[in-house]
């Protein structure tokens, strides 16, 4: 599987300003996807990232709120912008490979909004 | 609407003990089926995938899939405390479904 990391992996930010996570894999991927998962809860798709397209949010997110790079087959951002404490989560990106698309998650961005 | 159900636990078992872990689905479309295992403060790690009905093994880990039943289950054979962590059941319809996750307690 693919080996995946994410920068920052840890961040304690104030209300109002805008963090960018990156996702680094070290193979190229078509399918890379980012999800939050809040303070004891499953994991939530907030977008599907291809390379070359817009990226395509899930119900509930917005680009205005959470804007997405792909600029190659092995990177990708997400920018959380003008955050408030309900944006306090874990981030994951996760990338599909192989049969049946299988999916395999980074190690996580813990991101803390005062 | 596509959902995955999960007890959320915690299941509490003895070390050496089997954990059985269930899962059902609300709709026969998703072909295939993931459970992930996640230790606290970490990232979700692929488990076990499964495709067809039937029984697949990997080393103490056993899935079921019970298509005519919408069904999926997890095996742990001689749970260690190593095994104590959060399993998310997933079925993939076009996008990855996740279920809450069950809690797991392997006590010594």
């Amino acid at each position: 599987s693919a080996v995946i990391s994410q920068k920052p992996s840890r961040d304690i930010c104030q209300r109002g300003t805008s963090l960018t996570i990156q996702c680094q894999v070290d193979s190229q991927v078509t399918m890379m996807f980012w999800y939050r998962q809040q303070p004891g809860q499953s994991l939530t798709l907030i977008a599907t990232a291809n390379q070359g397209s817009e990226a395509t949010y899930e119900s509930g997110f917005v680009i205005d709120k959470f804007p997405i790079s792909r600029p190659n087959l092995t990177f990708s951002t997400l920018t959380v912008s003008n955050m408030s404490p309900e944006d306090s989560s874990i981030y994951l990106c996760s990338v599909a490979q192989g049969y049946q698309e299988t999916q395999y998650f980074g190690p996580g961005t813990r991101l803390l909004v005062l | 609407q596509k959902e995955v159900e999960q007890n959320s636990g915690p299941l509490s078992v003895p070390e050496g003990a089997i954990a059985s872990l269930n899962c059902t689905y609300s709709d026969r479309g998703s072909q295939s089926f993931f459970w992930y295992r996640q230790y606290s403060g970490k990232s979700p790690e692929l488990i076990m995938s499964i495709y067809s009905n039937g029984d697949k093994e990997d080393g103490r880990f056993t899935a079921q899939l019970n298509k005519a039943s919408q069904y999926v289950s997890l095996l742990i054979r001689d749970s260690q405390p190593s095994d104590s962590a959060t399993y998310l059941c997933a079925a993939l319809w076009g996008k990855l479904q996740f279920g809450a996750g069950t809690q797991v307690v392997v006590t010594p």
